[in-house]
């Protein structure tokens, strides 16, 4: 059973970077195409971007110039930065694994997602 | 980008009762190649992450109870709870797998009336 889970600080300060990992258990990073989705609280699901193991990444056009997705394969591991964040950027943000090895699926596996608060 | 809405915003069935949630791509999300609408559809519990029921816009997800079905093509599509359960009290969101930026639907709350 594939098993994600999201880790990073919870509060980061305004104008600063936001960094999470998404752990993968249960089945290989080296597969599947992998994303992050964030929800600001009591709101609707954003996608923020993806990468394939090779390290090919797409990104949401509204957050392209702010955001970095990478992976390690090492540790079978993904990670999201996010700079220059301000408060709208308060969010659970999850990761997710695309249903196939193709891009334009939907998501089969979720993390419990975690959340970021940005506040000084 | 496609945007999503959904209708209604929230709705109150009886238990047993049947729950329909509809759902419109501002384009159309079939793709002619295939002859197969991207568009999907997730529940979501509070303090849970979304779970994926429908894709396809009508495939049942394995274990996905057979009460859940999803119909439509093109731009309208729709997701019927046929005999509405306590345990399906949640937000229902659309996604749209077409084309980048992936978009949602700003979900619709169910509950028991």
């Amino acid at each position: 059973q594939v098993q994600l889970q999201e880790s990073g600080p919870g509060l980061v300060k305004p104008s600063e970077t936001l960094s999470l990992t998404c752990s993968v258990s249960g089945g290989s990073i080296t597969s599947y195409y992998w994303s992050w989705i964030r929800q600001p609280p009591g709101q609707g699901l954003e996608w923020i971007g993806s990468i394939y193991y090779s390290g090919s990444t797409n990104y949401n056009p509204s957050l392209r110039s702010r955001v970095t997705i990478s992976l390690d394969t090492s540790k079978n591991q993904f990670s999201l930065r996010l700079s220059s964040v301000t408060a709208a950027d308060t969010a659970v943000y999850y990761c997710a694994r695309h249903t196939d090895d193709d891009l334009t699926r939907p998501f089969d596996y979720w993390g419990q997602g975690t959340l970021v608060t940005v506040s000084s | 980008d496609i945007v999503m809405t959904q209708s209604p915003d929230s709705l109150a069935v009886s238990l047993g009762e049947r729950a329909t949630i509809n759902c419109k791509s501002s384009q159309s999300v079939l793709y002619s190649s295939n002859n197969k609408n991207y568009l999907t559809w997730y529940q979501q519990k509070p303090g849970q992450p979304p779970k994926l029921l429908i894709y396809w816009a009508s495939t049942r997800e394995s274990g996905v109870p057979d009460r859940f079905s999803g119909s439509g093509s093109g731009t309208d599509f729709t997701l019927t709870i046929s005999s509405l359960q306590a345990e399906d009290v949640a937000v229902y969101y659309c996604q749209q797998y077409y084309s980048i930026p992936f978009t949602f639907g700003p979900g619709t709350k169910v509950d028991i009336k």
